[in-house]
């Protein structure tokens, strides 16, 4: 079964509202998940590194106060993009690492169209 | 500087067709290579980690071997349920976050 679990699979959103989605690691704690973006037919980018109990690190060019990072459990991260955008349109994918970095997993993944 | 590339880029083979898809790496001090497999519209998949040079896992149909400059994920007498983009990617130095390569888009026709 999954490990990581990403919720929901598939939102549309209009212009200008906020879109929240989950992340949860299930089978193991997580001080660390991080959040990815896809666009079609290329490779992951990492946007950010969310911290439990602390600020979320960003990469270059993330505008934080577009993507809110929380982490308020050692299960549960999640991101919240504001006043979307149709250039917000894009496969967000959050990721947990088991504490040994023998495996990392994925969550299924969150497809945004901003319409 | 840190790079991770994969080829080819796009791959089609014959049901049967055995092949390898190619990981190249330049990362110092490498903690881990990564292999995923990832659907249309879905997360990565986890495959396989690899830590030193001469290590190979496998798992049904693939197999994955490490040296110092490169992964290899061999394929033997794929069907077309192993159509997928395959991923790899590995943590670049003092991060915790994994550096993805382009993938490579397998498709095998029946």
């Amino acid at each position: 079964g999954a490990v990581v679990s990403q919720h929901p699979s598939r939102v549309i959103c209009k212009s200008g509202t906020s879109v929240k989605i989950e992340c949860r690691s299930l089978d193991f704690q997580a001080t660390t998940m991080f959040w990815y973006r896809q666009f079609p037919k290329q490779s992951l980018m990492l946007m950010a590194t969310s911290n439990e109990g602390s600020k979320a690190t960003y990469e270059q060019g993330v505008e934080k106060d577009k993507f809110l990072i929380n982490h308020a459990s050692l299960t549960l991260s999640t991101l919240t993009v504001t006043s979307a955008h149709p250039e917000d349109s894009s496969f967000y994918i959050c990721s947990a690492n088991k504490w040994d970095f023998t495996e990392a997993f994925f969550g299924q993944g969150t497809r945004l169209t901003v319409v | 500087e840190d790079q991770v590339t994969q080829s080819p880029e796009a791959l089609r083979l014959q049901e049967g067709e055995s092949s390898s898809l190619n990981c190249s790496y330049t990362v110092s001090g490498l903690r881990g290579l990564f292999w995923y497999r990832q659907d249309p519209g879905k997360g990565p998949e986890f495959l396989f980690t690899l830590y030193s040079a001469g290590e190979e896992k496998e798992k049904e149909r693939l197999k994955a071997t490490l040296t110092k400059k490169e992964s290899f994920l061999h394929i033997t007498a794929p069907k077309p349920e192993d159509s997928a983009t395959y991923l790899c990617a590995v943590p670049l130095p003092g991060a915790n976050n994994l550096f993805f390569g382009t993938g490579t888009r397998l498709t095998v026709i029946p």
